[in-house]
């Protein structure tokens, strides 16, 4: 498709149990971000994927979180061992500008993988 | 370190009067500074966005804002509001990375 896709866009998961989001970005973006957005709060950054490197995980809230681009294009965004204040919408965006200093491109968002810890 | 700050979480206008959604923003560099919106069930979508060229930002659906270094402020302002524009409005600064605002849902009464 033409915009960024993620999956699933629902997840009930239950305390304890791993989860895994998927992010499909727009085809050709360098850059993708994931983004924490918990109910009435903005999108709070967790990492940033220029390409496969990582080149910056510093706002994953725990060890328990864990993403990765192996190919530079799909990103997953795993949570282990969930605990219920994971609970929150996770946003994917890509953009065609790497991020390199200043930021001035556009960010292309999906409709998010909410997730539900019980 | 950059922030943004945005004032009202929720604002609730009139069809056809002026909205007014204030960002303030924290910088100890020139900053980049955004606008996106958010539909109901939809994706953050860019509205506009300040990058040091022109201060008064004109964007889509009719909305504006001006960047004011001496207030350090982004407000986003649109002359006459419509039952579409209901939705999340969020504030960014960018420059290694980029960070959001908490939002504001602009509510448009009939």
């Amino acid at each position: 498709g033409a915009g960024v896709s993620q999956s699933p866009r629902y997840k009930v998961a239950k305390r304890g149990q791993d989860v895994a989001l998927r992010c499909d970005p727009i085809s050709g973006h360098v850059s993708l971000f994931w983004y924490q957005q918990a109910l009435g709060q903005g999108p709070e950054f967790l990492t940033y994927f220029q390409n496969e490197a990582q080149l910056d995980k510093s706002g994953l809230p725990s060890d328990r979180f864990f993403a990765e681009r192996p190919e530079g294009s799909v990103s997953t965004l795993k949570i282990q061992r969930t605990q219920q204040e994971d609970s929150a919408v996770y946003l994917c965006a890509s953009s065609s500008q790497r991020l390199a200093g200043p930021f001035t491109g556009e960010l292309f968002f999906g409709e998010g993988s909410r997730l539900t810890v019980l | 370190a950059q922030s943004v700050t945005q004032l009202g979480s929720h604002v609730s206008v009139s069809e056809g009067a002026l909205v007014l959604l204030r960002c303030n923003y924290s910088s100890s560099v020139p900053p980049y500074l955004f606008w996106y919106v958010q539909y109901p069930n939809q994706g953050l979508q860019l509205l506009l966005k300040y990058t040091s060229a022109a201060t008064l930002v004109k964007g889509i659906n009719g909305f504006e804002a001006e960047f004011k270094k001496s207030e350090t402020s982004f407000h986003l302002t649109k002359p006459s509001a419509h039952m579409s524009d209901a939705a999340e409005y969020f504030c960014a600064v960018s420059y290694n990375d980029m960070r959001f605002g908490a939002g504001t849902r602009l509510t448009v009464k009939p």
